[in-house]
């Protein structure tokens, strides 16, 4: 596997389950991040870890709860979400102290029903 | 501040034709531009980045032109290809580690 993976790629839950998205990057990057995107809107950053730990947490309902375990994982858990949560997921890695580059998955499209 | 506005929300150009996309921002400190492609089912990949110490940079069809001043910057494809439908968004950051803030992405479509 190279760059960064995401599981599942598509996802339906009803509001009342509990399910997780995973995240893993083989870059050997030590920043992560959780997207959201919407159509039409610009993507809205949800989570940053940086070496392991939380750094940015955008105001996100904790309906949203992430994981980092180890600077190669990153994992969503996702309980009683609404329908507007409905969008694609998306995860990013980059390296601190460099530039910004991000380098994103492919994404997991989760509908909630 | 945080915003960073983007333009056209679609696009539509001929095969061979120019593509021009525009962004504008307000805060003052960042210092990190990139352009980025999706592709459908795709998460978005970087195309092309620029910092604010220069006014172009150029890579192969691909050239960002940043107008400090302005708190503007733009992507121009030139002779544009069907491949290169896809969705674009521009994005800027001050330096790492920092959140992007993304512009709401313009949909180009190259027709033949």
């Amino acid at each position: 596997e190279t760059g960064v993976t995401q599981t599942p790629r598509h996802l339906v839950m009803g509001m009342t389950n509990k399910k997780s998205l995973k995240c893993e990057q083989h870059l050997g990057h030590n920043a992560m991040y959780w997207y959201k995107q919407s159509a039409k809107k610009p993507l809205e950053l949800m989570f940053v870890y940086s070496l392991e730990e939380r750094v940015e947490n955008n105001s996100v309902p904790s309906r949203f709860s992430p994981e980092c375990p180890n600077s190669s994982h990153l994992f969503l858990h996702l309980h009683t979400l609404q329908p507007e949560d409905s969008a694609l997921y998306l995860c990013a890695s980059s390296q601190d102290g460099g530039n910004n580059e991000q380098f994103f998955g492919p994404g997991t499209r989760l509908t909630v029903l | 501040q945080q915003q960073v506005k983007q333009s056209p929300q679609s696009l539509i150009v001929q095969k061979g034709g120019i593509s021009i996309i525009n962004c504008a921002y307000e805060n003052t400190a960042f210092d990190y531009f990139p352009w980025y492609q999706q592709f459908p089912g795709k998460g978005p990949a970087l195309l092309i980045a620029i910092r604010p110490d220069v006014s172009e940079k150029k890579e192969g069809r691909f050239t960002i032109s940043f107008n400090k001043s302005a708190k503007q910057f733009s992507l121009h494809i030139m002779d544009s290809q069907p491949g290169d439908s896809a969705t674009y968004f521009c994005a800027a950051s001050k330096w790492a580690p920092d959140k992007l803030i993304f512009g709401t992405g313009t949909r180009l479509q190259v027709f033949p």
